[in-house]
């Protein structure tokens, strides 16, 4: 299966702690998304990449947050010192994206299972 | 700025009935909307789209169709079964090239066998 995958699954952290996902996308994709989705909510956009470059960054994303893709493929998103308001289902998702060509083509994004994240 | 809204669930449906499940949305230009759906302890996978008015997505007996005169993409099944109990959401991609997705905050169905 060459589908998005994140690891880890599900994350138990103590308030205060640094916690760290990871995320690989599609390997033909050169996009790549991270939402995060609270119980009984839709995903809200927290950053993106085209390729290396970390192109836009929802207001959501405090300090705290960083993201990476060092090198165009897999993503890192790191929260340091996490608060119980953090709890939350971490999603990737990737896409393919070649100005010019037709959008039915390359705006449909592909979902990874998901981190969960429990902050005690 | 963009926004989707969908109608709050839960939806209790026993087998072999209907489903509607009204989206509406808010958008500059002309944005592609879809319906993902998340079954139980997975992730979001697509159900179908549409990227211009009047377009019909369909998928698995699913259908939504794309009016832009009363900003709705109405998902639609003329007969469920007890597979399909799963949380529903509706997105639109913005115009432009910056593909970011604004989702619903989801529907749940359940369906009764």
């Amino acid at each position: 299966d060459t589908g998005v995958s994140q690891d880890p699954r599900h994350k138990i952290t103590k308030r205060g702690q640094n916690v760290t996902f990871r995320c690989d996308p599609i390997s033909e994709h050169n996009r790549l998304y991270w939402y995060r989705q609270t119980l009984g909510q839709g995903p809200e956009f927290l950053t993106y990449f085209q390729n290396e470059a970390q192109l836009e960054k929802s207001r959501l994303l405090s300090d705290r947050f960083s993201a990476e893709r060092p090198k165009g493929s897999f993503s890192t998103l790191e929260i340091q010192r996490t608060e119980q308001g953090d709890s939350a289902m971490y999603l990737c998702a990737s896409c393919s994206y070649h100005r010019g060509l037709a959008t039915s083509s390359t705006d449909t994004q592909y979902f990874g299972p998901g981190t969960r994240l429990t902050v005690l | 700025g963009d926004s989707v809204t969908q109608m709050e669930g839960p939806v209790t449906l026993s087998e072999e009935a209907f489903l509607t499940i009204n989206c509406t949305y808010t958008a500059t230009g002309y944005p592609s909307l879809f319906w993902y759906v998340q079954y139980p302890g997975e992730g979001l996978q697509l159900l179908l789209k549409a990227t211009k008015a009047d377009d019909k997505g369909s998928n698995k007996g699913f259908e939504a169709t794309y009016r832009k005169e009363t900003t709705s993409f109405h998902l639609e099944k003329g007969s469920v079964q007890v597979s399909d109990s799963a949380v529903y959401f509706c997105a639109l991609r913005g115009p432009g090239n910056f593909n970011k997705f604004y989702f619903g905050s989801g529907t749940k169905l359940n369906v009764k066998p």
